[in-house]
């Protein structure tokens, strides 16, 4: 089982409130990730990280900003939520080189913005 | 920008019946994975694919690159309540050492009882 945990499951917030989605790995994983994930949609690569101090932006432009100071951690801020936020952010990691890259990823946390 | 893109997008199949799920990329990819998502979870790793051609099976399902390494499939074999969820593949230009994986919209596969 993947040792990677997203905090908070479930997030119902006001517009304008500032948000913190927080992702955990144990694994030691040098590359990580956030996906964000319509019910039923594809995955959209927002933003990722090759290691501490090293965050680029993915696919999807997002208003969203990240930061690795750990090794472990990989948090998704949003300033200013608005309902357009309102998704499921799934965090991952994977070993950089690894024999198979696999993408673990974490439970993931649903925002609800209203 | 590269593009995957996956068929069908729905699929119900009777309990015991064969499920197959296509997937095509723009351009030549270096590699392909495959991960599954249940209904209400987080997406989880099957298998990666690398060489042109390469076939690999776990249990009832098979995998399959295409020689051009634009294409892939998933095969299963006579299919169970517990094979329900959408299965998605991933592909890369490049190797896992600088490139990320872009997924394709996914096939959500309905077994019926």
């Amino acid at each position: 089982e993947a040792d990677i945990y997203q905090t908070p499951r479930y997030l119902v917030i006001g517009t304008g409130k500032k948000i913190t989605l927080e992702c955990s790995q144990t694994m030691g994983h040098d590359k990580m990730y956030w996906y964000q994930q319509d019910p039923g949609m594809e995955l959209h690569l927002i933003h990722y990280s090759y290691g501490v101090n090293s965050t680029e932006k993915g696919d999807l432009s997002s208003e969203s900003t990240v930061s690795r100071i750990r090794t472990e951690h990989f948090p998704l801020t949003l300033e200013s939520a608005r309902p357009s936020h309102t998704s499921q952010y799934l965090c991952a990691s994977s070993e950089f080189g690894g024999p198979t890259g696999e993408l673990f990823f974490g439970e993931g946390s649903r925002l609800t913005v209203l | 920008g590269q593009q995957v893109m996956q068929i069908p997008q729905y699929q119900h199949v009777q309990e015991g019946e064969d499920f197959t799920t296509y997937c095509n990329s723009s351009t030549t990819l270096s590699n392909i994975q495959w991960y599954k998502q249940r209904p209400g979870g987080h997406p989880v790793f099957l298998i990666q694919l690398v060489k042109s051609g390469e076939v690999k099976k776990q249990k009832r399902l098979t995998f399959q690159f295409g020689e051009a390494k634009k294409n892939s499939s998933l095969h299963i074999t006579a299919t169970q309540t517990t094979d329900v969820g959408t299965y998605f593949c991933a592909g890369s230009l490049r190797d896992n050492y600088g490139q990320n994986f872009v997924f394709g919209p996914g096939t959500r596969l309905s077994v019926l009882p």
